[in-house]
């Protein structure tokens, strides 16, 4: 069974601070996908990056990157330069595998970031 | 790009009657749609998997007579609370899945069950 853990309820920043929000996981398969998504209070969900298991360099997307650490399996997100709009749960989330519940995810108990000015 | 639209966005219905939330892939054919429910500040708890056509699969715990799932087609997925309880008041959300590309989720909908 598939297992993702966040172990910060809530973590604070400064404006325009670099965060790292932590994400760890446990699979025995050796295909999989990992997930960051950000949650506002308004409820949607925000994809934000991911990374595959195979992929050799970490994923990056404008402030967002991913330190993928394979052997620990730890995929925590690194949130550079963090804005006041940034306050919000994130969540960390890992894929099945392909097959007929290819897109199910499971997911972290969440982080809820907190931007200060 | 891909867009899920969930409809209600929020509902407030009495004890012991009934609610239906839709899915709806706007822009493409989604061979599967997965439902969560989310309490305030917990995580995502998957619901079931619903596979058009074809019956829903449950996740362990989750009532099936209680949460009806019909995807009857490409583009829709419903679920329906029977005989709603306070204990229901939660906030569901769908995603649906193109192919073998990422998921796409829709913005939720908050139930209240008075």
């Amino acid at each position: 069974a598939q297992k993702i853990t966040q172990t910060q309820p809530g973590m604070f920043v400064q404006e325009k601070e670099a965060v790292t929000l932590d994400c760890t996981y446990d699979t025995s398969d050796p295909s999989y996908g990992l997930f960051w998504y950000k949650q506002p209070s308004s409820g949607e969900m925000i994809f934000l990056i991911y990374q595959g298991s195979y992929d050799q360099q970490n994923a990056t997307e404008g402030r967002y990157s991913l330190n993928f650490q394979k052997a620990r399996k730890s995929a925590n997100l690194v949130i550079s330069a963090s804005q006041l709009g940034d306050s919000a749960m994130y969540f960390c989330a890992m894929r099945e595998l392909p097959g007929t519940s290819y897109g199910k995810l499971t997911f972290g108990q969440g982080t809820i970031l907190t931007v200060h000015p | 790009g891909a867009v899920v639209s969930q409809h209600p966005s929020w509902v407030i219905c009495k004890s012991g009657t009934s609610v239906k939330i839709e899915c709806r892939s706007l822009d493409f054919q989604a061979t599967t749609m997965f439902w969560y429910r989310q309490f305030p500040k917990q995580s995502l708890m998957l619901m079931a998997t619903s596979n058009e056509g074809s019956k829903a699969t449950y996740e362990q715990g989750v009532e099936k007579d209680k949460f009806l799932i019909n995807h009857a087609s490409l583009t829709l997925s419903t679920l329906t609370v029977t005989s709603a309880h306070p204990e229901d008041s939660s906030f569901y959300i769908c995603s649906a899945r193109r192919d073998s590309s990422f998921l796409h989720f829709g913005n939720g909908t908050r139930l209240t069950v008075t």
